[in-house]
């Protein structure tokens, strides 16, 4: 149990398709994150709130849009994506934006796009 | 900019071996370092981390030193088991404006059989 959980695990949809990932995480954190995790790269870093406020858009396509409606949820709003995001998404949270402050992460949601 | 190098690896030990990932880094500032560690269809957990120079982290038999002259943060363990086996990635934040971004290497595979 890491305090921060990812839903749904798995996805496969059409680059047609609208959908959503889900994060949540219990730790009382203020801020959250996204990452994008694919074979053989680092992890890329996409988007980062503090207290629900967006303070990193790591010049991400706007075919990914997030939302981060409280501090413990952050939603990833997914449209006509394309095959090359295909990919592990990982959500993380920290206490605050400072540095020395670890990162807590979930299990992330494997996204197939057909 | 910043940036983490740490071998590629596969590695692949024997149990009880001695085990050694080495990871150097380059920042502008005064960084902090992490080992996180990744098991197969998981997210990414927090192994040990270090803030200032000559600092050593330890995590479940896992150590590592911030050696600031050399710019490194290699982690080792005296004897693995089978449950190590795992990736493992080397990451920093540095001091300044965006000190909560980690930079990642590219992480290391080990593979530890009976």
């Amino acid at each position: 149990e890491t305090g921060v959980t990812q839903t749904p695990r798995h996805l496969v949809m059409g680059m047609t398709n609208k959908k959503s990932l889900k994060c949540e995480q219990h730790l009382g954190h203020n801020a959250m994150y996204w990452y994008k995790q694919s074979a053989k790269k680092p992890l890329e870093l996409m988007f980062v709130y503090s207290l629900e406020e967006r303070v990193e858009n790591n010049s991400v396509p706007s075919r990914f849009s997030p939302e981060c409606p409280n501090s413990s949820h952050l939603f990833l709003h997914l449209h006509t994506l394309q095959p090359e995001d295909s990919a592990l998404y990982l959500c993380a949270s920290s206490q605050g934006l400072t540095n020395g402050q670890p990162q807590h992460f979930g299990d992330g949601t494997r996204l197939s796009i057909l | 900019g910043d940036s983490v190098t740490q071998m590629e690896g596969p590695v692949t030990l024997s149990e009880e071996a001695f085990l050694t990932i080495n990871c150097t880094y380059t920042a502008t500032g005064y960084p902090s370092l992490f080992w996180y560690v990744q098991y197969p269809g998981e997210g990414l957990q927090l192994l040990l981390k270090a803030t200032k120079a000559d600092d050593k982290g330890s995590n479940k038999g896992f150590e590592a030193t911030y050696r600031k002259e050399t710019t490194s943060f290699h982690l080792e363990k005296g004897s693995v088991q089978v449950s190590d086996s795992a990736v493992y990635f080397c990451a920093l934040s540095d001091s300044g404006g965006s000190n909560y971004k980690l930079t990642f290497g590219k992480g290391t595979l080990l593979t530890v059989n009976p």
